[in-house]
């Protein structure tokens, strides 16, 4: 069974980058056709699509976040991971990793447990 | 960008009650999923493409719809199932996007 484990800074200040990895194990991130993913929660809010990468390296990001978002991959550590640049307060939030059927079928079938990431002077 | 909208935003049920969620898309949408999220936990994938149980997942959950209006229903409400659940739609990356979630408590 595959897992997933988010690590993070727990705490950035204002208008610096985030960045939070995730090791995957049960599995190498390589096998298949599946895409890896990040999905994010505010405090008290709704999940929100962050986006995903492919072993090879290619990457899907949500057009919201897209000019300050890179995701990348590390197939020899098995880990994938997301860098937030220019980060407000407004990025707060719990930072889930999650892998993701496929290109075609794009469920989050497995998710880490998240990881809290708080932006504040 | 396509929205997505459920409702109720939250609702108390008892113990047995049969319970109805429903995710309504601002376009015809082709794919939808849906997730529990439980307090303070990882959300949990339920239901994907509309109506297919994920493996392990009780039978007592179900899915349904098509264009812009889908449903998740609960046959029979258990204690465990108090959480809130979210919808999600898909099409051609990057086109992703969750419902803002309904919390369902227990009367």
């Amino acid at each position: 069974q595959v897992q997933l484990q988010e690590s993070g800074p727990g705490l950035v200040k204002p208008s610096q980058t985030l960045s939070v990895s995730c090791s995957v194990s049960g599995g190498s991130i390589r096998r298949g056709g599946y895409y890896w993913g990040w999905i994010r929660q505010q405090p008290g809010k709704a999940l929100e699509w962050i986006g995903c990468i492919h072993h090879s390296g290619r990457t899907y990001y949500n057009p919201s976040l897209k000019s300050r978002l890179i995701i990348s991959v590390d197939t020899s550590k098995n880990e994938f991971s997301l860098r937030l640049s220019s980060v407000t307060a407004a990025d707060t939030a719990v930072y889930y990793c999650a892998r993701i059927r496929g290109l075609y079928s794009i469920w989050f079938e497995h998710w880490g447990q998240g990881t809290l990431v708080t932006v504040s002077s | 960008d396509i929205q997505m909208t459920q409702s109720p935003s939250s609702l108390s049920a008892s113990v047995g009650d049969r319970v109805t969620i429903t995710c309504q898309a601002s376009q015809d949408i082709k794919y939808l999923n849906w997730y529990q999220q439980k307090r303070r936990k990882a959300p949990k994938l339920l239901i994907y493409d509309a109506s297919n149980l994920e493996a392990g997942v009780p039978s007592r959950f179900s899915g349904s719809g098509s264009g812009t209006e889908f449903t998740l229903t609960i046959s029979s409400l258990q204690p465990e199932d108090i959480a809130t659940y979210y919808c999600q739609q898909y099409g051609d990356l990057p086109q992703v996007a969750f419902g803002g979630g309904t919390n369902i408590e227990i009367k």
